[in-house]
């Protein structure tokens, strides 16, 4: 198994700019989510997923779209990039929700907007 | 939502030495509790947790104690070593949605 995985390594978009973070699991994990981490702040939730078509927002969703249409990939979309979105991705993903089943991390994704 | 707070933000002792990193919750539900190490550059990977229904768990080096009356909960590493450096996150599960909160991070640093 690959595990989860995450592309690209790392990004520079400038301000306005538009993309999309790819995550991807293996493990047919049901429940995924991305975090942002920035210095001092810990990891911070932005979406998460239940399930194959089903999202909901977490503590800092705005500015970014999620969609699931498949149990393996749960890409995160950027639609107007701003500096304030320069940080550091992970996605992670769980058999169930993190409160029953070990939760992993992708290898993260360096965005810098500038 | 969940509110979790982590201290100290950054930790230093020597080699051998036990190291003690605290946090405490406010949602009263919070039943799950995990810590995470992350090792520069890397990926935060999960070390051990504890259940509301548990009061202590150890594995090895590592144990986590839960108080639920106070909230709070900790990590601690006996005979630490230089490898044990890293940035160690708590976090709460956030009953009223499917998810963790994490707390800031303590950078802990063991030096020989």
């Amino acid at each position: 198994n690959a595990g989860v995985t995450q592309t690209p390594k790392f990004q520079v978009l400038k301000t306005g700019q538009s993309m999309t973070l790819q995550c991807a699991q293996d493990m047919n994990h049901e429940y995924m989510s991305w975090y942002r981490q920035d210095p001092g702040m810990g990891l911070r939730l932005i979406h998460y997923s239940v399930g194959a078509g089903i999202t909901d927002q977490g503590e800092v969703p705005n500015g970014y779209n999620v969609s699931r249409s498949t149990t393996e990939d749960f890409p995160l979309r950027l639609l107007s990039a701003a500096p304030s979105q320069t940080s550091v991705y992970f996605c992670a993903s769980s058999y169930s929700t993190p409160v029953t089943d070990t939760q992993y991390f992708g290898p993260g994704t360096r965005l810098t907007v500038l | 939502g969940e509110n979790v707070e982590q201290h100290p933000s950054t930790l230093s002792v020597q080699e051998g030495d036990s190291a003690v990193i605290k946090c405490t919750y406010s949602d009263s539900a919070s039943n799950y509790f995990p810590w995470y190490k992350q090792e520069l550059g890397k990926r935060p990977q999960l070390i051990i947790d504890i259940r509301s229904n548990v009061g202590e768990k150890k594995d090895q080096r590592i144990a986590v104690t839960l108080n639920k009356t106070a909230k709070h909960f900790s990590l601690h590493i006996t005979e630490t070593q230089p490898e044990d450096s890293a940035v160690y996150f708590c976090a709460a599960y956030y009953s009223s949605g499917y998810a963790l909160n994490f707390g800031k991070g303590t950078s802990l640093l063991v030096t020989p």
